[in-house]
Parts: structure tokens; sequence; C-alpha cells
């Protein structure tokens, strides 16, 4: 099983908006709409941000949302804040018990 | 409110086994969920090693098959990760989590293992 193909890092001025996508295959991100995302802020755990592709738990912010397209699912970061800076991680279900995560998006706000 | 919490080891020689346990607080684990270890080595990503169920039915990682052992205590609300014969690539922090509904709710805070001799 191979990691979900994110790009290294995504950048934007506060106000602005930052998409940022991820790669798998019919095995994962294809084959279930469980695709969800987690941030990563310096020296802590990650923190679900979406689940089920375009879902967002009680408290996190209208700002994110997710969409999927085949297999490849996107998360988009509306209107950045400062503290929207962080590492981003996809993962998808891969059947089995199985959850792949991606490589990692490192957000800038500039 | 779930809380999980790792302990064991920072520091684990070459070659030998690394252990590390997962308290649980808030929930019991015999009331369902597959409970997981998910790892970063430093300035990387995140990959799972694998998860159990309270009945004792596992998961583990196609990658580290050979070298992972997990086991679950219900009467002490905790599961345990054995991962053997490491070496410096073993070098994460290591996260437990709950896992389930498809996706990971729950995490630990992680815990740094260095392997080192």
């Amino acid at each position: 099983q191979s990691a979900l193909t994110q790009p290294p890092s995504a950048s934007g001025s506060p106000g602005q908006s930052v998409t940022i996508s991820c790669t798998g295959t019919s095995s994962d991100v294809g084959g279930y709409n469980y695709v969800s995302w987690y941030q990563q802020h310096p020296g802590k755990a990650p923190k679900l941000m979406i689940y089920e592709v375009n879902k967002r738990p009680s408290g996190v912010p209208d700002r994110f949302s997710g969409s999927k397209s085949g297999n490849t699912a996107s998360l988009t970061v509306s209107g950045l804040q400062a503290e929207d800076e962080a590492d981003y991680y996809c993962s998808s279900y891969a059947g089995s018990n199985n959850y792949v995560f991606g490589t990692g998006t490192k957000v800038t706000v500039l | 409110q779930v809380q999980l919490q790792e302990s064991g080891p920072g520091l684990v020689k070459p070659s030998e086994t690394l252990s590390l346990t997962c308290s649980v607080s808030g929930y019991s684990i015999s009331s369902g969920y597959y409970w997981g270890w998910i790892r970063q080595p430093p300035g990387k990503g995140l990959e799972l090693i694998g998860s159990i169920y309270y009945s004792g039915s596992t998961y583990y990682n196609p990658s580290l098959k050979s070298r992972v052992t997990m086991s679950v205590d219900t009467s002490k609300n905790q599961f345990s990760l054995k991962l053997s014969s490491v070496t410096a690539t073993d070098t994460a922090v290591y996260y437990c989590a709950r896992l389930g509904d498809y996706i990971v709710g729950y995490w630990g805070q992680g815990t740094l293992v260095t392997v080192s001799s």
C-alpha cells in the first residue's frame, strides 16, 4: 500500500483560499467515500477537520470544505486565517480496517 | 470525553523490542471500535501500524506485520503495541488512537520513541 499523494506545500494570503489535492487509487480514494482530512500543528496530535469527503465535525469552521472526483480528493480552506497555518493530511479507508494517509501538505499563510 | 495516553520507554536499542501501552479513559474499550497505533517519523507523514478490537481481532500494516504484535486488556481499559527488531527507521512519534466510522476520531498526545544505542 502506498501513501496518498499530496503537494508538499501550499500558501495564500489572509482572506484568500487554498486548495490541497490528495491523489490515490481505485482501491482507496476512488473506491470509498471515506476520505478524511486532519490538521496538525507543530508538536500536536492531528485534528479531524473533514470526514466522509465533505462533512465537518462539530466545531470546525465552515471555511473548511472537501470534495472528491475519481481518485483525487481535495480540501479547500477559504478565508485563510493565521491559525490555519499547519500541516494537513488526507486519509482514506482502504478496506479491511486499513486506513491510508497522505504525504502531507504544509500550508503557509503569507 | 474520550482520552488516550501513551506510555513506555522513550529510548530503545537497535534489534530490541519497542513496547508501548495506551490507557483509555472516558470510554470502555469493550463497548466497541478498533483501537490502533499510528506513527510519524520526525518531519514525515503518518503511517497506520495496525489496530485491534476488544475481542482480539487485529489488522496489521503488511509492511510491518512480521514485527508487530498488539494486545488488549479490557480489565485495565488498555491496549498495547510490541514492535520487534527495531532499527533507526522506527524512530518516530507513536500515537494511539480510536478508529471507527472510517475515521481516526480520537488521538493520544503522542510519544517520541528513539532507536539508538
